[in-house]
């Protein structure tokens, strides 16, 4: 079974500032996907920004960035330039060829004004 | 347009009432799932849909039954629910469901309360 760690259940941060979250994770796959997943107050579920685990190279979707350590099984996201509206819970998740997607337990963000 | 819309956006409900949750994509997607979040909890898997056949039923209690009439189309019936179902129930669609690639997008969900 692939469990997904998230150890930091709360996190603040300064607008404008920078913000990382980590995510850990357990499998013995070597090809899967990660996911960070954003779900704000209004409840939606976003995707945020994936991870192919065949990739070196770390994703990056404008001031969202990953540090994935395949070796470690870490899969980190930062956060840069944090805004009002980063405000949200945020879900690692895990995937390999199947239908599942195996979340943490999430990590809130809050954003001091 | 990335776009899963669910309704009713509300729903209290007594435990013995029928009821139903919609779910609705027009991205050509072929798998649509079920999942039940508690607050501050993730989401947790009930149902799969692929090509409108279920393949995945996540041990759930038979008072929930789901129902895919086509592709677009995910449905929830709920009869003879108990107070701890009261949680949000999130409806989610990815063009199908063999390939890890493919990314689930999510509907704003159904906040159910069951009284």
């Amino acid at each position: 079974a692939q469990t997904v760690t998230q150890s930091q259940p709360e996190m603040s941060v300064q607008e404008a500032e920078t913000v990382t979250l980590s995510c850990t994770y357990d499998t013995s796959e070597s090809d899967y996907y990660l996911f960070w997943y954003k779900q704000p107050p209004s409840r939606q579920m976003i995707l945020v920004i994936r991870q192919e685990a065949y990739k070196q190279q770390n994703a990056t979707e404008n001031r969202f960035s990953v540090n994935f350590q395949k070796a470690a099984k870490s899969f980190s996201l930062k956060i840069s330039d944090s805004q009002l509206g980063d405000a949200a819970m945020y879900f690692c998740a895990y995937r390999r060829g199947d239908y599942k997607l195996s979340f943490g337990a999430g990590t809130t963000v809050t954003v001091r004004a | 347009d990335t776009e899963v819309t669910q309704t009713p956006k509300h729903l209290v409900m007594g435990m013995t009432n029928k009821k139903s949750l919609k779910c609705e994509q027009h991205m050509g997607h072929r798998a649509m799932y079920w999942y039940k979040q508690k607050a501050k909890k993730p989401p947790e898997l009930m149902f799969v849909y692929s090509y409108e056949k279920l393949s995945i039923n996540e041990s759930v209690p038979s008072r929930f039954s789901p129902e895919c009439p086509n592709s677009s189309l995910l449905n929830l019936h709920l009869h003879a629910l108990q107070p701890e179902d009261s949680a949000l129930y999130l409806c989610a669609s990815s063009p199908a469901t063999s390939d890890a690639t493919e990314t689930q997008y999510f509907g704003p969900g159904t906040r159910l309360l069951v009284l």
